[in-house]
């Protein structure tokens, strides 16, 4: 079935980075585009970017440009979510997804010193 | 930037009451909307995609309607385990927005 798989729960200090994956399965990963979502505790859902995978091309939301890249790897259908200089307030939980419909189960990144 | 407005942002609501949520986007984005359920520590459920159209394993009470700029997410009969967060979505275009969230409350 269509799923999107991601990685683990990630632990990391203030100005490290961190990388999420998000593995494709169940139709052709390059044939949409893969976007990364986050919520932080408490909090609502916030729309981080998006990717396109078979171009490349990747658009930011402007509070995380400058900090964060969107990448893949076409041979293994992953994508790939990278967010620099890490704060406490990036502590969230983050979501790839390639739309309404298909979401991965989310990753935990907890950042505390 | 598309902004969706959503409405209220919390309610209180007992056992069997019919429930309205509302999400208006600033401008048209004909059905391209999604009605999640979100619990406390969980991540979010899809109910409705199309505006309209019921996710598979849904219960029947949850429907949606609309298209263009208002949405309505309805639940014609609360039961206990709906009381939770909802959250619109557009994916119509870039950037997607959310909803800012209704928790509804048992009364």
């Amino acid at each position: 079935q269509v799923q999107l798989v991601q990685s683990g729960a990630e632990v990391k200090k203030p100005g490290a980075s961190v990388k999420v994956s998000c593995k494709a399965s169940g139709y052709t990963f390059t044939s949409y585009d893969i976007n990364w979502v986050r919520q932080a505790t408490g909090q609502g859902l916030e729309w981080m970017g998006w990717m396109n995978p078979n171009s490349g091309n990747t658009g930011y939301a402007q509070k995380f440009q400058g900090r964060v890249t969107m990448t893949r790897n076409t041979s293994i259908s992953t994508a790939y979510m990278e967010l620099s200089s890490l704060r406490s307030e990036d502590t969230a939980v983050y979501y790839c997804a390639r739309d309404q419909r298909i979401w991965g189960q989310g990753t935990l990144v907890t950042v505390s010193s | 930037a598309i902004q969706m407005t959503q409405s209220p942002s919390s309610l209180s609501a007992s056992v069997g009451d019919r429930v309205t949520i509302t999400c208006r986007a600033s401008q048209g984005i004909r059905n391209d909307l999604g009605w999640y359920q979100q619990k406390p520590g969980k991540a979010p459920k899809l109910l409705i995609y199309a505006a309209s159209s019921l996710q598979s394993g849904v219960p029947s009470r949850f429907s949606g309607s609309g298209s263009g700029t208002d949405f309505t997410l309805t639940i014609s009969s609360l039961q206990p385990e709906d009381f939770a967060t909802y959250y619109c979505l557009q994916d119509y275009n870039y950037p997607w927005a959310f909803g800012q969230g209704t928790k509804v409350e048992i009364k």
